[in-house]
């Protein structure tokens, strides 16, 4: 089983800054990533597959990048409702897919 | 719109058994990768469950051999059948669409085991 690391558990930016969230693999899973945003109260919502493409809908502002073991989402300037819990995923080796513990992104 | 909609979830004693219900709507189950995701209350999220396309189904080690998934093409649905239930089963269990990344999501049901 592959087991996803994210770091740091909580990430506190303001409004207006880039925010830079880090998720790395036990072994290589090539681009086969995903990173989740949830909110509270709601499901999670895909953001980015195949390691830096962005699902249909996302901001630009969103961007993947990493292959291998090292990803890392980036959102270049911060809005108010980008405050949230992001994951990673792979799917490079299933079963299981597996997710990382999450960042909580929060205002500071 | 695709939709995906969750029922089922409730309280349940340990042992128990439940069976959650995913009405999906603007694409077939028979012909997309269909999944369960849970997440225990203030945890993180872990994949369950998949029933590909094709029907072969893979399930996490956790629940290997107590859940089984399955669909119903007539009526659109997933199912998840839970069998011997355990107090670390209780989450938020999430229906969710994707071959290997999860592009819809459900708004969950939670099923909470206890005595």
């Amino acid at each position: 089983e592959i087991a996803m690391t994210q770091s740091p558990a909580t990430l506190s930016v303001s409004p207006g800054e880039r925010a830079t969230l880090s998720c790395r693999a036990s072994q290589s899973v090539n681009n086969n990533l995903a990173w989740y945003q949830q909110k509270p109260g709601q499901a999670p919502r895909l953001l980015i597959y195949g390691a830096s493409t962005r699902a249909t809908g996302i901001p630009a502002r969103f961007s993947g990048s990493g292959s291998g073991t090292e990803f890392a989402l980036t959102i270049s300037s911060l809005q108010s409702e980008d405050f949230a819990v992001y994951y990673c995923q792979q799917y490079a080796k299933w079963p299981p897919y597996t997710f990382g513990q999450g960042t909580k992104l929060e205002i500071k | 719109e695709v939709q995906l909609v969750e029922s089922g979830g409730g309280l349940i004693q340990p042992g128990g058994s439940l069976r959650l219900s995913c009405a999906v709507s603007e694409f077939s189950v028979s012909n997309h990768y269909m999944s369960w995701v849970r997440q225990a209350p203030g945890k993180g999220l872990e994949w369950v469950s998949v029933l590909f396309s094709g029907g072969n189904t893979y399930y996490a080690d956790s629940v290997e051999g107590r859940f089984d998934i399955s669909r119903d093409f007539s009526n659109n649905t997933l199912f998840l059948q839970m069998e011997s239930l355990r107090a670390e089963d209780t989450a938020v269990y999430y229906c969710v669409e994707g071959p290997y990344y999860f592009n819809y999501w459900g708004q969950g049901t939670l099923v909470t085991v206890t005595s």
